[in-house]
């Protein structure tokens, strides 16, 4: 098993469709991560959990609506969709402890490639 | 407020002649400063970070950085180049140690002809 697996590798959704994007990590790590990838534009930080806790949600639509049942998975919900949302989503995970130091290192999985029609 | 710039969004090399690759950061503190590589069709994988030890720091790879305080730099260097670094390299940058403070790049895609 690899570090983080992300399901699906591809998804093609219509803007009323539902769907779920799965991460799961087998590191040991207690936080998660959702970022956005686009064409030409940095890495966008989508949603943290720390501790199994929401800790971040960078003003992403409501459209889409993480899910942290556990320290080693992750959902992405997506519903009614728009064509602008068509990426790659990455999940990540890392060790971090509350008030103190860690290392920053992030262990990315190979992303879910998204298009919405 | 944080940010990095990567100056070049492509960079083409001939096999076994040296890689540069420009960062430059903006940082209101002490940063820590770090590259990533993602290969086609995977995820971002660490290279190499700088957390206020050794200026000069090693990765993987063969790849290097130089953290240069007086210029807001850190470029990430390789003497000879492989067809496998051919990828996509990412700086991002940190005010803090927290990892979802981390500012990316918006990438350097490295070619490797032969």
């Amino acid at each position: 098993e690899t570090g983080v697996t992300q399901t699906p590798r591809h998804l093609v959704m219509g803007m009323t469709n539902k769907k779920s994007l799965k991460c799961e990590q087998h590191l040991g790590h207690n936080a998660m991560y959702w970022y956005k990838q686009s064409a030409k534009k940095p890495l966008e930080l989508m949603f943290v959990y720390s501790l199994e806790e929401r800790v971040e949600n960078n003003s992403v639509p409501s459209r889409f609506s993480p899910e942290c049942p556990n320290s080693s998975h992750l959902f992405l919900h997506l519903h009614t969709l728009q064509p602008e949302d068509s990426a790659l989503y990455l999940c990540a995970s890392s060790q971090t402890v509350r008030g103190q130091v860690n290392t920053g290192e992030l262990f990315f999985g190979e992303g879910s490639r998204l298009t919405v029609l | 407020a944080q940010s990095v710039t990567q100056l070049d969004s492509h960079v083409s090399v001939s096999e076994g002649t040296p890689v540069l690759l420009r960062c430059n950061y903006s940082s209101s503190y002490s940063p820590s400063l770090f590259w990533y590589v993602q290969h086609p069709n995977k995820g971002l994988q660490l290279l190499l970070k700088y957390t206020s030890a050794a200026t000069l720091v090693k990765g993987i790879n063969g790849f290097e950085a130089e953290f240069k305080k007086s210029e807001t730099s850190f470029h990430l260097t390789k003497p000879s180049a492989h067809m496998s670094d051919a990828a996509e390299y990412f700086c991002v940058v940190s005010d803090s140690y927290n990892t979802d403070k981390l500012i990316f790049g918006t990438g350097t895609r490295l070619q490797v002809f032969p």
